[in-house]
């Protein structure tokens, strides 16, 4: 079975700040992966994903996240922090089965940022 | 184009009782699939309904149901309330594309059992 791991429950920044936010995966296959961020009171949204055509994504917002086979990891940057920024992020790899799928979840990462 | 609808927003419920959650998809999305995300266990897959028929299921109790409608809006039912059932239910849906499976979430409903 697929999984994924996110490193840190909480990470604080300052404004202005980098963002790194850990994501290591475990798939017998090519992976499909996802970051999502989900505000107080809403659903998740999705930041962007990886499907194989390149190993760096930009996503919205000025996220980005890069693809490393060698160290299954996904980890999600955002060169400056903003207020706005504070939510909780979720990384997530889809098991396709080519007839069926589901997104599995990491334990979600809650990012502060301060003045 | 409309998001993911979900209805009732929020649901207080006594229990034993059993409730009904409805999904409206996004336009042309016939995928639904249906998350349960508590403190405890986070975000657990449910199930997922395509051309309605149920074709993967999480590992929850028969207690939780569903179904797809010919329109691809979907309902979920859970019977015989629990309080551990309390949590935010999430609906997504996909256009299921071959290689493209991304989800796109509606904003839940959240179910408090008493």
């Amino acid at each position: 079975a697929q999984s994924v791991t996110q490193l840190g429950s909480h990470v604080s920044v300052s404004e202005g700040a980098l963002v790194l936010l850990r994501c290591n995966y475990s798939s017998s296959v090519p992976p499909y992966l996802f970051w999502y961020v989900q505000y107080p009171n809403q659903g998740l949204q999705l930041l962007l994903k990886y499907t194989s055509a390149a190993t760096l994504v930009k996503g919205i917002n000025g996220f980005e996240a890069e693809f490393k086979k060698s160290e299954t990891s996904f980890h999600l940057t955002k060169p400056s922090a903003h207020m706005s920024d504070a939510a909780e992020y979720f990384c997530a790899v889809s098991e396709n089965t080519g007839t069926a799928s589901k997104l599995t979840f990491g334990t979600g990462t809650r990012l502060q940022v301060t003045l | 184009k409309a998001g993911v609808t979900q209805t009732p927003r929020y649901l207080i419920k006594t229990r034993g009782q059993q409730v009904t959650l409805s999904c409206s998809p996004i336009s042309g999305h016939r995928s639904v699939s249906w998350y349960q995300q508590t403190p405890g266990q986070g975000l657990q897959f449910l199930f997922e309904y395509f051309s309605e028929t149920q074709r993967n299921k999480g590992n929850f109790p028969g207690r939780f149901s569903g179904r797809q409608f010919s329109n691809s809006r979907s309902e979920m039912n859970v019977s015989t309330l629990e309080l551990g059932d309390s949590a935010l239910y999430l609906c997504a849906s996909s256009l299921v594309l071959a290689g493209n499976y991304e989800q796109y979430f509606g904003p839940g409903t959240r179910l408090t059992v008493t």
